[in-house]
């Protein structure tokens, strides 16, 4: 059974501080995703990472993918409070292209 | 964008009847399509898988006769809690497979 370790599971920090969030497995996955969710709400893609080192921007927030495609990383630089969500990794399985998630960061930044 | 229509958004039912919960792929056609259930603060877990025209695929520990799914056409997956009660009280929430995996905005189901 493939497994992602998501870590950690809740995170609480002040506006301007920065944090990493790591997603760890013993498989490898040809690709991994990145995922926001709001309360009451589907999640919402972020970024997909598919080669092994790849290092993905958007704004503030850095995705990096190890180079044995079995981790990956979100770093959040200078948070705000309009980050707060819960963040969720999720790679595909190898069987029936099933969608496997983390355990999800629950982060809350406050003002 | 791909877009997965998910109703209803919410519903409160009473302990012992049937609820459905309806699953559209809007712009695209979806031959497979998941179904997932998340507690408060927590991540999805993968219910089951539902494909069209044949009989859906379920998770380890899913009760596959409490949890009907029905994929009966390549736009359109059902997933029916039969008998809930309050502990299948949770939010549901389906994914359909395009390019990528697209996302409906979730059922909050309130068992009483």
């Amino acid at each position: 059974t493939q497994l992602l370790e998501q870590s950690p599971q809740f995170l609480s920090i002040q506006e301007g501080e920065n944090l990493t969030v790591y997603c760890n497995s013993s498989s490898v996955f040809s690709s991994l995703q990145w995922y926001r969710q709001e309360p009451g709400e589907g999640p919402v893609l972020l970024v997909t990472v598919v080669t092994g080192g790849e290092v993905k921007k958007l704004k503030r927030l850095t995705f990096q993918f190890g180079d044995a495609r079995k981790d990956s990383s979100l770093h959040i630089t200078a948070a705000q409070p309009g980050d707060t969500g819960l963040y969720l990794c999720a790679g595909v399985g190898s069987q029936g292209g099933k969608l496997i998630f983390g355990q999800g960061t629950e982060l809350s930044v406050k003002p | 964008g791909a877009v997965v229509s998910q109703h209803p958004s919410w519903v409160i039912c009473k302990s012992g009847t049937s609820v459905k919960i309806e699953c559209r792929s809007l712009d695209f056609q979806a031959t497979t399509m998941f179904w997932y259930r998340q507690f408060p603060k927590q991540s999805l877990m993968l219910m089951a898988t539902s494909n069209e025209g044949s009989k859906a695929t379920y998770e380890q520990g899913v009760e596959k006769d409490k949890f009907l799914i029905n994929h009966a056409s390549l736009t359109l997956s059902t997933l029916t809690v039969t008998s809930a009660h309050p502990e299948d009280s949770s939010f549901y929430i389906c994914s359909a497979r395009d390019w990528g995996y697209t996302f409906g905005s979730g059922t909050r189901l309130t068992v009483v």
